[in-house]
C-alpha cells in the first residue's frame, strides 16, 4: 500500500515570497506519479503539477515547481512569488503504476499568505 | 469544453436514509472516480468507473455503490447513512483508466451532512 505524509498542517508566508510545502511518500512500486492539488474554500480540487517517477528533471508549471528527491522519497512543492490568491489547502497525492487513476492523498497543508 | 459538474451542492439527511449524488464528467472523459473528504482530511478513494464497469474500489463498505451511464456520467449511492458519512464527496473524471498519469479533473463536490 502507498502512503503520503504532509507534516505541515499550516504555513504562513509573506506575499511575494517563496514557500516550500513538504511531502514524503512511501510505495513499493518502481513506477508512480506524484501530483499536487490546490483546494480553495470552494472545495474544488485544482491540479497544479505532476512528476513522474522516471522523469529526469524536476517539474515546473509557472510559479510552481516540484523538488523531487527520489532516494529520499520526497516531492516538495515550491511556490515562488506568493500571491494572496494562493491561500488554500494544498494536497500531495500519488498514483502507483498498478492503480489506474486511483489517487492516494496526504492530509494536506493549509497555506496562508499575509499581505 | 464543459467541466465536471456535481449535484446537488449541499444535502442534509438523517441517519438510516439513502442518498444519491450525481456527477457529469468532462466532455471526452470515460473514467469517473469518487472520493470522500471528511472535514480536515485529505480525500479518500471510494471507487472508480471505466466505461460503465467498476474498475477499482477503496476501503468502503458495500452500502457505498455506484453506476456509470453510457454518456459516462455517474451516480454514487449510499444506503443506511451513518453520522460518519458526513463529508464532501468529490467526483473526478479522466481519460483512460489504464494509464496512471492522466490528469484528473475534479468537480466542486457535494457536501453531505448526516444528522
Amino acid at each position: 500500500a502507498q502512503k503520503i505524509t504532509q507534516t505541515q498542517p499550516g504555513m504562513f508566508v509573506q506575499e511575494k515570497e517563496a514557500v516550500t510545502l513538504d511531502c514524503t511518500y512511501d510505495t513499493s512500486d518502481p513506477s508512480y506519479g506524484l501530483f499536487w492539488y490546490k483546494q480553495p474554500s470552494s472545495g474544488e480540487m485544482i491540479f497544479l503539477i505532476y512528476q513522474g517517477s522516471y522523469d529526469q528533471q524536476n517539474a515546473t508549471e509557472g510559479r510552481y515547481s516540484l523538488n523531487f528527491q527520489k532516494a529520499r522519497k520526497s516531492a516538495n512543492l515550491v511556490i515562488s512569488a506568493s500571491q494572496l490568491g494562493d491561500s488554500a489547502m494544498y494536497f500531495c497525492a500519488m498514483i502507483p503504476n498498478n492503480a489506474g487513476n486511483m489517487l492516494t492523498f496526504g492530509g494536506g497543508t493549509r497555506l496562508m499568505v499575509k499581505p | 469544453e464543459t467541466g465536471v459538474t456535481q449535484s446537488p451542492t449541499h444535502l442534509i439527511k438523517t441517519r438510516g436514509q439513502q442518498v444519491t449524488l450525481r456527477c457529469s464528467s468532462q466532455s471526452g472523459h470515460n473514467t469517473v472516480s469518487w472520493y470522500q473528504q471528511a472535514l480536515g482530511q485529505g480525500p479518500q478513494f471510494i471507487f472508480q468507473y471505466y466505461r460503465e464497469e467498476e474498475n477499482g474500489r477503496g476501503n468502503f463498505p458495500p452500502r457505498f455503490s455506484g453506476l456509470q451511464f453510457p454518456n459516462y456520467s455517474s451516480e454514487l449511492n449510499v444506503n443506511a447513512l451513518e453520522l460518519d458519512d458526513s463529508a464532501l464527496y468529490l467526483c473526478a473524471s479522466s481519460t483512460g483508466a489504464g494509464s496512471p498519469y492522466n490528469e484528473q479533473f475534479f468537480g466542486p463536490g457535494t457536501r453531505l451532512t448526516v444528522l
